[in-house]
């Protein structure tokens, strides 16, 4: 199985700053098949279905801020909000989809 | 736009067998690439993804709970089942059907099911 890590567990951040999280695969998740870094991001508020943010890897998913921004390729790759607004305070997850199981990295608690 | 809506009960008792569906609009399951599947979430706990089933019929299952796990296709009724047998206490969680390949990784909004007699 792929594990994704996630840095760090928790962070929190001033309005208006930028906030940085980090995920990183065990192994590559880059598929030959499609060229694409198969890693997504996701938005969880409390008692709320998780929300797509970033898909393979850098995609912005149509609806979402601007100031979300996915970077990274392979094994390594970061969440970034460049300005921190107040209805950003959620738990982040980062997903792979380049292999059976799909597996999730364990989340970051993002407070302000 | 694509959706996905999950139904089901969100009551079932110990050993009963649980059948989620999962209808979407805005693609067709019928490409071989694209695949939908199923993820669960327990109160607090970690995602832990269950099953998925390709355009072209083939189906992936979570190795620990692939006897009790059957995931099934109506590309007519654009709906995908997920049929779980012998539920227990610890089966209680929110059940998420979502694109797991070939298009954008979106989720349908979760069933929360309990497992009470």
């Amino acid at each position: 199985d792929i594990v994704m890590t996630q840095s760090p567990d928790s962070l929190a951040v001033s309005l208006g700053e930028r906030a940085t999280i980090n995920c990183k695969s065990s192994q590559t998740v880059f598929h030959t098949f499609n060229n694409k870094d198969n890693l997504a991001w996701y938005q969880q508020k409390a008692g709320q279905p998780p929300r797509l943010l970033i898909y393979w890897a850098t995609i912005r998913e149509s609806g979402v801020p601007d100031r979300f921004s996915g970077s990274g390729s392979g094994t390594d790759f970061t969440l970034t909000i460049s300005s921190l607004q107040a209805e950003d305070v959620a738990v982040y997850f980062c997903q792979q989809s380049y292999s059976i199981p799909l597996t999730f990295g364990q989340g970051t608690k993002l407070e302000i | 736009q694509i959706t996905l809506k999950q139904s089901g009960p969100t009551l079932v008792k110990p050993t009963q067998t649980l059948t989620v569906t999962c209808t979407f609009t805005g693609f067709s399951l019928t490409t071989p690439g694209v695949g939908v599947g199923w993820i669960r979430q327990p109160p607090g706990k970690a995602l832990e993804w269950l099953a998925l089933i390709y355009g072209d019929g083939n189906k992936r299952y979570r190795l620990s709970l692939e006897s009790r796990l059957t995931i099934t296709k109506d590309t007519s009724k654009n709906q995908v089942d997920l049929t779980m047998t012998d539920m227990g206490p610890v089966d209680t969680a929110t059940y998420y059907c979502a694109i797991t390949s070939g298009l954008p990784p979106i989720w349908g909004q979760g069933t929360l099911v309990t497992v009470s007699s």
